[in-house]
Order: C-alpha cells, then sequence, then structure tokens
C-alpha cells in the first residue's frame, strides 16, 4: 500500500513570491507520481506527473516537481506565484504493479493562498 | 461543454434517507470512478469501472452501491444514509484503467446527512 503525506496545510505567499509544496510518499513498489489542482467549487485537475526518465518535469503554467526516490519526495514548485495560482493542490501518487495497481492515493491537500 | 458532469451539486437529507449521485463523462472514456472527499479533504477512491465493469472495489459499507448503465455513466445510490457519509462525493473518469491516464474529476456533490 502507499501513503502520502503533505507536510503542509497552508502555505500563504505573495504575488511574485516563490512557493514550494512539499509531498513525501511512502510505498513497497515503484509509484508514478502526480499534483493536482482543484480550484474552488470545482473538481480536481492534472497538473503535472512523473512516469519515467528526467526527474524534473514541468506544467505549461509554470509548475514544476522533482522526482527524488532517495527521499521519496515530489516537491511542487513555482519561481513566481499569481493571483491566479490560489488554490488547492494535491500531491498523489499510483503504484506500477501489486494489488495497488491502477489506484491513486491523495495527499490531505495544500491550500495555496497567493496574497497581492 | 462539461466533460464529467455530476449532479446534484448539493445534496442534503436525514439520516436513513436513500439517495443516489449521477455522473455522466462526455469524454468517450472507458473507466469511471467515485471518490470521497472527507471532512479533512482525503481524498479515498471508492470504486471503478471499466467498460461498465466493477474493477477497484474498496472497503467501503455495501449501502454503497455503483451502478453503470453504459460506460459513459457511473451513478451512486447510498441506502441508509449516516452521519458518517457526509462529505464530497467526486465522479472522475479516464481514458485507460491504468496507472499512467490521468483522471478528469468532476466538480463534487457535497452531500450532508442530518
Amino acid at each position: 500500500a502507499q501513503s502520502v503525506t503533505q507536510l503542509d496545510s497552508q502555505v500563504p505567499v505573495f504575488e511574485e513570491a516563490p512557493v514550494e509544496l512539499r509531498c513525501n510518499y511512502s510505498s513497497s513498489v515503484s509509484v508514478y507520481l502526480f499534483w493536482y489542482v482543484q480550484y474552488p467549487n470545482q473538481g480536481l485537475q492534472l497538473l503535472l506527473k512523473y512516469l519515467s526518465g528526467s526527474t524534473l518535469v514541468e506544467s505549461i503554467n509554470g509548475f514544476e516537481a522533482e522526482f527524488n526516490k532517495s527521499q521519496t519526495s515530489f516537491h511542487l514548485r513555482k519561481p513566481s506565484v499569481h493571483i491566479s495560482d490560489t488554490a488547492e493542490y494535491f500531491c498523489a501518487v499510483s503504484a506500477t504493479g501489486g494489488t495497488s495497481y491502477g489506484k491513486l492515493t491523495f495527499g490531505q491537500g495544500t491550500i495555496l493562498t497567493v496574497h497581492p | 461543454d462539461t466533460a464529467v458532469s455530476q449532479t446534484p451539486k448539493y445534496l442534503v437529507t436525514q439520516m436513513g434517507n436513500d439517495k443516489s449521485i449521477k455522473c455522466e463523462q462526455n469524454l468517450g472514456h472507458d473507466t469511471m470512478y467515485w471518490y470521497k472527499q472527507d471532512s479533512k479533504k482525503f481524498l479515498k477512491i471508492m470504486f471503478s469501472y471499466n467498460n461498465k465493469e466493477l474493477i477497484i472495489n474498496e472497503t467501503v459499507p455495501n449501502r454503497f452501491s455503483p451502478k453503470s448503465p453504459d460506460k459513459a455513466h457511473l451513478n451512486l445510490h447510498i441506502n441508509s444514509l449516516e452521519l458518517g457519509d457526509s462529505a464530497v462525493y467526486f465522479c472522475a473518469s479516464s481514458q485507460a484503467s491504468g496507472w499512467n491516464s490521468p483522471l478528469h474529476f468532476g466538480n463534487g456533490t457535497r452531500l450532508t446527512v442530518t
């Protein structure tokens, strides 16, 4: 079984400041990693994913995340945030095999609030 | 056009009642899911259907019964509602049931049991 821990429940930042949302996971098998974003009153949307290859993955709106296998982390970063980035962010993992294959396990979310 | 739509958006009901939540996707996806988000914001999978066939059934009370009349619809029926059923229920779909197909979520149904 897998588990995901998002270390910060809330992260307030000022506009144009950098931000890092932390995510750690545990699993007995190899995993694939995802970040989803949820804007108010909407469903979750995929932001970016790590499946294989380069450990640094990027989204179209300037977010990036780095898979660190030794530290079992997949932290999300953005060098300069906008007001529109205000949302809740969920880290998720999916096992590549075993009995948990095909199931997505989510962290409890981090609320990012960008202040002007 | 909404890709994954679920109704109703809000549902307030009393303990002991039976209620249904409907979900439809127009993405042509083969797999659909129900997730429950509790008060602590934990999202947990409940069920997954692939081409109308149940493939994931987590440890959910049998008061919860999913029904998939076709691969574009996955409804959730809940019998004898309890206070602990209060949560936000999300429907989702994906192109395939594997690990690498991103999920497309509906906007959620907030169920409040009084």
